[in-house]
């Protein structure tokens, strides 16, 4: 079983819908939550970063931790055309190492 | 300012020939990192450097693989003897210090072994 586990879609929506994203993860040290976007043929650029549960919204995104469920989220709202792209979940204990999902890849219809 | 730059984009190499990836990451952050992105996985940690010194190479896959930073800025990872499985996207990340989370990604390199 690995690690971190995230659903490779595809999904596509279309202009203007709430895009929903998850992951599920099995180590119970995991502390830090990141969500990077990546455009094709370009590298991951962060989008949220939450420590610990709760929500934390930033414009049209918004990113929710259930540590009791070992769940993550992000929402997209009012989602664009220029949303398109993968969107990688993210997770660190107390040190530097990143362990990611595989990457969801969205499309939003114009 | 400067993001992180890699190169080459793109490298075709044959198998069992030795390939060098190089990184230059933004100015004055002085943790490194490399992680390789194989067609459907994730992103996978191979190395991590705090100045020039690697104290956790836990990631990298085999013996073939090396990697050194020098003047606290450009690192260079090798692969030697490729193997096609060597075959992926290899991206190089930068952070301001080694505990900082906010790693700023590069564009990657595209290996392919033929």
């Amino acid at each position: 079983q690995k690690e971190v586990e995230q659903d490779p879609g595809p999904l596509s929506v279309p202009e203007g819908a709430i895009v929903s994203l998850n992951c599920t993860y099995s180590n119970s040290a995991f502390q830090y939550f990141m969500w990077y976007r990546q455009y094709s043929r370009k590298g991951p650029e962060l989008l949220m970063y939450t420590y610990s549960s709760g929500n934390k919204e930033d414009g049209r995104f918004t990113a929710q931790v259930d540590k009791s469920s070992k769940y993550i989220s992000l929402f997209i709202r009012d989602s664009q055309p220029s949303d398109s792209a993968t969107y990688l979940c993210a997770m660190a204990s107390n040190d530097y190492k990143l362990s990611f999902g595989a990457g969801t890849t969205v499309t939003v219809r114009a | 300012g400067a993001g992180v730059s890699q190169s080459p984009s793109n490298k075709v190499t044959e198998k069992g020939k030795d390939v060098e990836l190089r990184c230059d990451p933004i100015s004055g952050h002085t943790a490194l990192y490399w992680y390789r992105q194989s067609l459907g996985q994730g992103l996978e940690f191979l190395i991590y450097f705090q100045g020039n010194s690697a104290p956790d190479k836990s990631g990298l896959p085999s013996d073939r693989f090396s990697a050194e930073r020098t003047g606290g800025s450009v690192s260079t990872l090798t692969i030697q003897r490729t193997q096609q499985e060597d075959s992926a996207v290899y991206l190089c990340a930068s952070s301001l210090t080694g505990g900082d989370y906010e790693q700023y990604f590069g564009p990657g390199t595209r290996l392919t072994v033929t």
